[in-house]
């Protein structure tokens, strides 16, 4: 399971609190990335890291913002939940050169 | 907007029976991958294909890639009830290699 971990698993919480999701990684990868998985949508990405303090954006980052101050842990922060945000979240990591990813356990929230 | 749309969005089938799944994508690219998601658990990578490569095996799994129809498919052989899953594809593009784009998947179901 390359060694990747999310929490929390599952959150319920209001319009317009802030959320902060984080995904853990023992194997010091320096790819990191953040999904969201919504029916109809398959994955699209809200934002990648390449490095300790590197981010970028994805194809839905609006609403989202990101750290990452050390390898192992990347944070993903909804800064005012909406309903829209409602989704399954899942953290990936690259390993190598291959370019495959792999994916974390996912975490369910759930705005209202 | 999306690279990947696979086709059909489902697909049903009896054990035994072989499942063949589409891929089409827009832009040029330097791999394309599959991956499965087994129900309430992140994806799990299947097979990747590199843009110099035609078909590849690993198992029961079989992907084509033709790029100057921009699509692959990927055959399950043999398909039993284990392979119950959603099937996506993923492509690296060519211009940006950090990051994949995933299509809405194929829903696989089968009977035993």
């Amino acid at each position: 399971d390359a060694g990747i971990t999310q929490s929390p698993r599952h959150k319920v919480t209001e319009t317009g609190t802030p959320v902060t999701l984080r995904c853990h990684q023992t194997e010091n990868h320096r790819y990191m990335y953040w999904y969201r998985q919504d029916p109809g949508h398959g994955l699209r990405l809200i934002h990648y890291s390449y490095g300790v303090k590197d981010t970028d954006k994805g194809e839905v980052s609006d609403g989202y913002s990101v750290s990452r101050s050390k390898t192992e842990d990347f944070l993903l922060t909804l800064e005012s939940a909406t309903s829209s945000q409602t989704s399954v979240y899942f953290c990936a990591i690259r390993t190598g050169e291959m370019e495959t990813q792999y994916f974390g356990p996912g975490t369910r929230l759930l705005v209202l | 907007s999306q690279q990947g749309e696979e086709d059909p969005q489902a697909l049903s089938i009896q054990e035994g029976e072989n499942a063949t799944m589409n891929c089409s994508y827009k832009t040029s690219i330097n791999n394309l991958q599959w991956y499965r998601q087994n129900s309430g658990r992140g994806l799990v990578h299947l097979i990747l294909i590199r843009s110099n490569e035609r078909e590849k095996h690993s198992g029961r799994l079989r992907v084509t890639l033709d790029t100057s129809k921009k699509s692959s498919s990927l055959l399950i052989t043999a398909s039993r009830a284990a392979d119950t899953a959603s099937y996506f594809c993923a492509t690296g593009s060519s211009y940006n290699t950090d990051k994949l784009i995933f299509g809405t998947g194929t829903r696989l179901q089968v009977f035993p």
